[in-house]
């Protein structure tokens, strides 16, 4: 059964603190993604990576980096945490190979941040 | 920037009924793709729609396209309570490798 594991479902952090988010895939896939969901406004793209060491940003990337050292993991790291930063978190990954390819989620981070 | 756009934002059916959901997205894509998301959990694949392709069944889901309105539909017939969900179209960007892109989705509650 294929798997997307996000570290922790639910999270909460103070103001400042750097945070890390764990996603780990066991697919073999290249692509990874983080997005955030808030409500009314469906899921953004934070940061995306097509493969080891490598990443582009999407459309929301301020306060945000992320991390890929090794092919299954793909971290996001809020430098800063921020309370407009309290969101759900998706992971997702997908493979490479041909266009008609499917995303394969995570379960969801839900980051509180007081 | 968010590529599809679902509509209604909201449905409320009894169960039974059919639910019919829409999808527009902006520029060319190469397949297009419905996902589920019940409350609080991470999204789920339900169907893939190639570019070439005018009308996908999968059980009870029926997908159509129409590239030349850039838009799709998803129909779920006969819809059961455990079908209460969100359901987002994504599309992938041309050109490149894919990255799926979501709309804000439709809520879909079905009553028992």
């Amino acid at each position: 059964d294929v798997k997307v594991t996000q570290s922790s479902r639910y999270l909460v952090k103070r103001t400042g603190e750097k945070v890390f988010l764990e996603c780990v895939q066991d697919m073999d896939h290249e692509n990874m993604f983080w997005y955030r969901q808030d409500p009314g406004l469906g899921l953004r793209l934070i940061y995306f990576s097509y493969d080891v060491k490598m990443k582009e940003k999407g459309d929301i990337p301020e306060g945000y980096s992320v991390s890929r050292e090794k092919k299954e993991r793909f971290s996001l790291i809020l430098e800063s945490a921020s309370t407009n930063q309290t969101s759900m978190y998706l992971c997702a990954s997908s493979s490479r190979t041909g266009w008609n390819t499917e995303a394969f989620f995570g379960q969801g981070t839900r980051l509180t941040v007081v | 920037s968010q590529q599809g756009e679902e509509d209604p934002q909201a449905l409320s059916i009894q169960e039974g009924e059919n639910a019919t959901m829409n999808c527009s997205y902006k520029t060319s894509i190469n397949n297009l793709q419905w996902y589920r998301q019940n409350s609080g959990r991470g999204l789920v694949h339900l169907i893939l729609i190639r570019s070439n392709e005018r009308e996908k069944h999968s059980g009870r889901l029926r997908v159509t396209l129409d590239t030349s309105k850039k838009s799709s539909s998803l129909l779920i017939t006969a819809s059961r309570a455990a079908d209460t969900a969100s359901y987002f179209c994504a599309t992938g960007l041309s050109g490149g490798s894919y990255i799926p892109t979501f709309g804000r989705g439709t809520s879909l509650i079905v009553h028992p």
